[in-house]
């Protein structure tokens, strides 16, 4: 079955405690991309990657960082979280650079509390 | 720069009742539209999809968008909504060209027994 899994699903952890968020999707998608959904905000863009090797800054990049060695995984790394960072998290990836032709495919969310 | 309205933070309808969900955007040409919905606890799931050609365009479990570029809405209806279509409802814009995608801030849909 074709999809985008994330790991973990729920995830409470405290101020400065370094920790990864994985996401690997199975479907050779070269686009994949983090989010965060806030209420009142819908969802915002972290980071996104084109391809292997191949990452650039979103919307809200700040405190958080992103590899991409392997095409299907995309992991997004909070080095030291803070409160401000308890948030829902999405990875999504599509085909490549037609939104129209490929749009996103989610993973079903990373809800994380940094107390 | 381009942003994604939708004015309605909560919606309530009743069971059986016809739904609409209004979203405007703001960009110089017409980019492509998109609606997502989101089920508790799930990731979002494209409902529909629009660059061109007929404005009016349907998508899956019931749902149509209809475009109108003399007041940059692409709002999303139902005729008859159902119990299981409580969810959060996403309108999404990419300008064209690009492949950056910009939410809206979402509606949540309450669904009447």
């Amino acid at each position: 079955e074709a999809q985008v899994t994330q790991n973990p699903r729920y995830l409470i952890t405290v101020t400065g405690k370094k920790l990864t968020v994985t996401c690997s999707q199975n479907m050779n998608h070269e686009y994949m991309s983090w989010y965060r959904q806030d209420p009142g905000l819908g969802l915002r863009q972290i980071y996104y990657s084109m391809n292997v090797e191949v990452t650039d800054k979103g919307d809200v990049p700040e405190g958080y960082k992103v590899s991409r060695k392997e095409k299907r995984n995309f992991p997004l790394i909070l080095e030291s979280p803070s409160p401000n960072q308890t948030s829902l998290y999405f990875c999504a990836s599509s085909w490549g650079q037609d939104p129209y032709n490929s749009p996103l495919h989610f993973g079903n969310g990373t809800r994380l509390t940094v107390t | 720069a381009q942003s994604v309205t939708q004015p309605d933070i909560h919606i309530t309808v009743s069971e059986g009742a016809s739904l609409e969900l209004r979203c405007n955007y703001s960009y110089g040409a017409t980019p492509y539209l998109f609606w997502y919905v989101q089920s508790p606890g799930q990731g979002l799931q494209l409902l529909l999809k629009y660059f061109s050609g007929d404005t009016l365009v349907q998508g899956i479990k019931g749902f149509e968008a209809e475009f109108k570029r003399s007041q940059s809405s692409f709002n999303l209806r139902k005729p008859s909504v159902h119990w299981s279509d409580a969810a959060e409802y996403f309108c999404a814009v990419v300008r064209t060209g690009g492949f950056k995608t910009i939410f809206g801030a979402g509606t949540r849909l309450f669904v009447k027994a």
